[in-house]
């Protein structure tokens, strides 16, 4: 089945500094993706859509300008959380549409944020 | 999008069957049953999906009434490694294009 990957896997960094999440689809183009946030014990929550060539969409309650999100290539997505603070420590998952009508979306491994 | 309710938490002894059932009451016409398994720290993975009847793969198997209000997925003979969150989604399968939202899950332990 088709592969998305991230990268980093986990990151550390300090508070007021900007982490950016890398998420590829390894054997199929993705003109789509999506971006999701998961705190502990929580369900995921969508964050935003990421639109290759244009801009991203966001959902209601999610800063864009604190997650940027750039779609550069049609397997590739980053998402950049700018002047990080310890409030946004989570999972932060991908996933890309399969290719074919009725297959599903494929999720990302997810990159584990911590903000000291 | 369709909103859909699970059992927040199931137990079950190693090698019983398990279902979870999974209501959707305001599901569309054209919207697709979904169905993931989630491990701590770990993205969802695809378990099964269906529209209508009954859909069976090698690890699974979804059970969709006639008026697809709900659906139940089977796990036979679960085992330890079984021991997740199950998620079930209901959105249009345009090539999976459409945003879904994921409800609260079923966390599901399996006990020796």
């Amino acid at each position: 089945g088709a592969v998305v990957s991230q990268h980093p896997s986990r990151v550390i960094c300090k508070s007021g500094t900007s982490v950016k999440i890398e998420c590829r689809s390894l054997d199929f183009q993705a003109t789509t993706m999506f971006w999701y946030r998961q705190f502990p014990k929580q369900s995921l929550m969508l964050m935003a859509t990421s639109n290759e060539g244009s801009k991203a969409t966001y959902e209601q309650g999610v800063e864009k300008d604190k997650f940027l999100i750039n779609h550069a290539s049609l397997t590739l997505s980053t998402l950049t959380v700018t002047s990080a603070h310890p409030e946004d420590s989570s999972f932060y998952i991908c996933s890309a549409p399969g290719q074919r009508p009725q297959e599903t979306q494929y999720f990302g491994p997810g990159t584990r944020l911590l903000v000291l | 999008l369709a909103k859909t309710t699970q059992p927040i938490s199931m137990d079950s002894y190693e090698g019983q069957e398990v279902n979870i059932t999974c209501s959707h009451n305001n599901i569309a016409t054209n919207d697709y049953i979904t169905w993931y398994q989630q491990f701590p720290s770990q993205g969802p993975r695809f378990i099964i999906q269906g529209y209508k009847t009954k859909v069976t793969n090698e690890v699974a198997s979804l059970f969709i009434p006639a008026d697809r209000k709900s659906s139940t997925l089977s796990l036979p003979r679960v085992s330890l490694s079984d021991t997740a969150v199950y998620y079930c989604l209901v959105a249009l399968n345009s090539g999976g294009y459409q945003k879904v939202t994921f409800g609260t899950g079923t966390k599901l332990q399996v006990i020796p």
